[in-house]
């Protein structure tokens, strides 16, 4: 089965830039979405189909995919940008998670 | 907007069946784009889709491997909501479970989580 895989954890200062990776197999051939979870909330989406900001996330927030690594970069990282970052494609009709970077924004 | 309310028990005892429902505002079940997706997250197996329902002129049902044979999701169209059917659980089963939307592939809209235990 397809697997993604994240760095554990990524510290960054404040109104810095933070990079977050996914690995996968050829996961420059796929759609990748991410999605940021804050303690005892749902995931929410940050960025769908590798590069596309949702409503209401803000321009700071980018995408890129190429060969095995897809990336997600928070740029001016705020306070408010503290979670666990969530990458996710689909494979074979089922919807494969990353096991997620806790970002520490210090 | 879109809303998903879970509710369900929050314990349940080993070998019994896990039942959650996922109630439905501002879209249909049986929407001919959304597909109504069931995924649990816990510290061992992190975020783990269990399975879909979704209607396109028919029902169509897709379950995770690692739980095919045990799972149920299905809807139910005069209330407007979807359930989750776990059979035969162990601690093994113990997670936050969540209720999505999925619109072309993109999980929009989720639940607020539902922590099942699985206890004697």
């Amino acid at each position: 089965s397809y697997e993604l895989f994240q760095p554990l954890s990524v510290s960054v200062a404040l109104g810095q830039t933070a990079t977050f990776t996914c690995g996968g197999n050829n996961i420059g051939n796929k759609n990748v979405h991410w999605f940021r979870q804050k303690p005892g909330q749902a995931p929410m989406l940050v960025i769908y189909r590798v590069r596309n900001r949702p409503s209401g996330i803000p321009e700071r927030f980018s995408g890129s995919n190429s060969e095995n690594t897809a990336t997600l970069t928070i740029s001016g990282v705020q306070a408010g940008d503290e979670g666990v970052y969530f990458c996710q494609v689909w494979d074979s009709s089922a919807a494969v998670f990353g096991g997620g970077t806790k970002l520490t924004v210090l | 907007q879109v809303q998903l309310r879970q509710s369900g028990p929050g314990l349940v005892r080993p070998s019994q069946t896990l039942s959650l429902t996922c109630d439905i505002s501002g879209d249909s079940v049986s929407s001919n784009s959304g597909t109504w997706t069931w995924i649990r997250q816990s510290p061992s197996r992190g975020l783990e889709w269990l399975g879909r329902t979704y209607y396109r002129s028919k029902w169509y049902n897709d379950y995770a491997l690692s739980v095919k044979g045990r799972i149920t999701i299905s809807p139910d169209t005069s209330r407007n909501q979807f359930s989750l059917h776990l059979e035969s659980v162990t601690p093994e089963d113990t997670a936050v479970y969540y209720c999505a939307r999925v619109e072309d592939t993109i999980f929009d809209y989720w639940g607020q989580g539902s922590l099942v235990t699985v206890s004697s």
